[in-house]
Formats: C-alpha cells, sequence, structure tokens
C-alpha cells in the first residue's frame, strides 16, 4: 500500500474549515484514498472516501488532486467534537483492501 | 451505522495469564476482521488479518503463538493473548469488513493492562 504524509497537527477556531492535507504521491491506480479520525481512547471513525472524483457526504467532503498525488479532507464548519486525530489512508478497495495506519495528523478545534 | 462491539472493554490481568478478547459484527457479517494494537500516543499498528473458517495472517513481527486469532464464524473473531507480560499492555482494537459492502467498521477498542 502506499505510504502517505500529514502534519502532525493543525489548530482550526470553532465554525471556520478546517483543511486537513495527506501527500500520497506513490498511490497506484486503483488504490482509494481514505480518511477516518480517532478520538482519544476510542476506535476509528470512518468519514469519507475516493477514488477520483472528489466526494461530499453529511460529515466532510474530500478534495483529490488530478494527479491523486495529494488530497485534502475539509469539515467546513468545526465544532470542538471534531477535536481528533485524523488518518488519511490509501488502499486497495474490495476484499484486497487492507488500512493501515501512518500518525496522522492530530487536529484541535478552539472556542 | 454498522456496529462492531469488543469485549471486555478493560480487562487487568497478572504477567503469565492468558486474556481473550472478543470482536463481534453486530448487523452485518464479515469474513474478514483485522486485529490491531496501539499504545499510548502512537498510531494504530495492524497486527493480523482474521479471515472465517481459515488461518489468521499475522503481519511482521508478530508472534502468531502469542496472539492466538479465531475467526470461527461471520460475526466473530477472538484474540487471545497467551502468557501476557507488562509489555502486552496496550490498547487493542478490531475491525470488520462487510462482506457485501467491504466497508471497514472498527470497534470501541479493549484497554489491556498486565500486572
Amino acid at each position: 500500500d502506499a505510504k502517505t504524509t500529514q502534519p502532525p497537527s493543525m489548530d482550526c477556531a470553532e465554525g471556520r474549515a478546517a483543511n486537513l492535507p495527506c501527500n500520497h504521491s506513490t498511490i497506484s491506480g486503483n488504490e482509494y484514498v481514505y480518511w477516518y479520525r480517532q478520538i482519544h481512547s476510542q476506535g476509528p471513525q470512518y468519514i469519507i472516501h475516493g477514488l477520483k472524483n472528489n466526494e461530499t457526504n453529511e460529515m466532510a467532503s474530500l478534495i483529490i488532486t488530478e494527479d491523486r498525488k495529494s488530497s485534502t479532507l475539509i469539515l467546513p464548519h468545526a465544532t470542538l467534537r471534531d477535536t481528533a486525530v485524523y488518518y488519511c489512508i490509501v488502499s486497495l478497495w474490495g476484499t484486497a483492501s487492507k488500512l493501515t495506519f501512518g500518525t496522522g495528523t492530530r487536529l484541535q478545534v478552539t472556542l | 451505522g454498522a456496529v462492531v462491539s469488543q469485549h471486555p472493554s478493560r480487562v487487568i490481568c497478572k504477567s503469565g495469564t492468558s486474556v481473550k478478547i472478543e470482536c463481534r459484527s453486530l448487523d452485518f457479517q464479515a469474513t474478514t476482521m483485522f486485529w490491531y494494537r496501539q499504545f499510548p500516543k502512537k498510531s494504530l499498528m495492524l497486527m493480523a488479518t482474521s479471515n472465517e473458517g481459515s488461518k489468521a495472517t499475522y503481519e511482521q513481527g508478530v508472534e502468531k503463538d502469542k496472539f492466538l486469532i479465531n475467526h470461527a464464524s461471520l460475526t466473530l473473531s477472538t484474540l487471545t493473548v497467551t502468557s501476557a507480560h507488562p509489555e502486552d499492555s496496550s490498547f487493542y482494537i478490531c475491525s470488520a469488513r462487510d462482506l457485501v459492502s467491504y466497508e471497514q467498521f472498527f470497534g470501541p477498542g479493549t484497554r489491556l493492562t498486565v500486572l
């Protein structure tokens, strides 16, 4: 699986958009980009995933560059409950998928 | 959303004893489950892939005789830490891959403390 690079930490004011970047320059053509988050002492929570196109759901938006070498997770209106470690993972889909976690970005949302 | 449970949520045991952790998919079936370990302030480390009805596949450096995995049904996988030692103290997390949607859902984790 391709390796990802994320900034170790970021701050965001409550109510503002949080933009979390991820580099995955060695991603292969059939690998998806997944985002999970982990709130302290809990299991990871799925946020969103995509292959080429930008994706949006009720939690977030995922913007993938045209060359697929990087992506950005956008939380449109961050709240204190969004404080967590966010993991960007690249993996195959289906029966070959295996999620390998990197170091992630610790997002701190402040008042 | 799909739910994965783990039992127990927290366990304390004496050095040399064995501990079993259960991972259940409550509202979906999973032919494949995964076991992770997480040390304080560190990321999740994949330990093994558990396949229903067959032997688990262990990641490099993980002792298969120490961490016994059984996946006897489409909704249950167990991890047994044998002859536990203090260095095995960690947060153990399982995940289950839905056999229809292929989405992967995580359990809440089990905190193991070995005295």
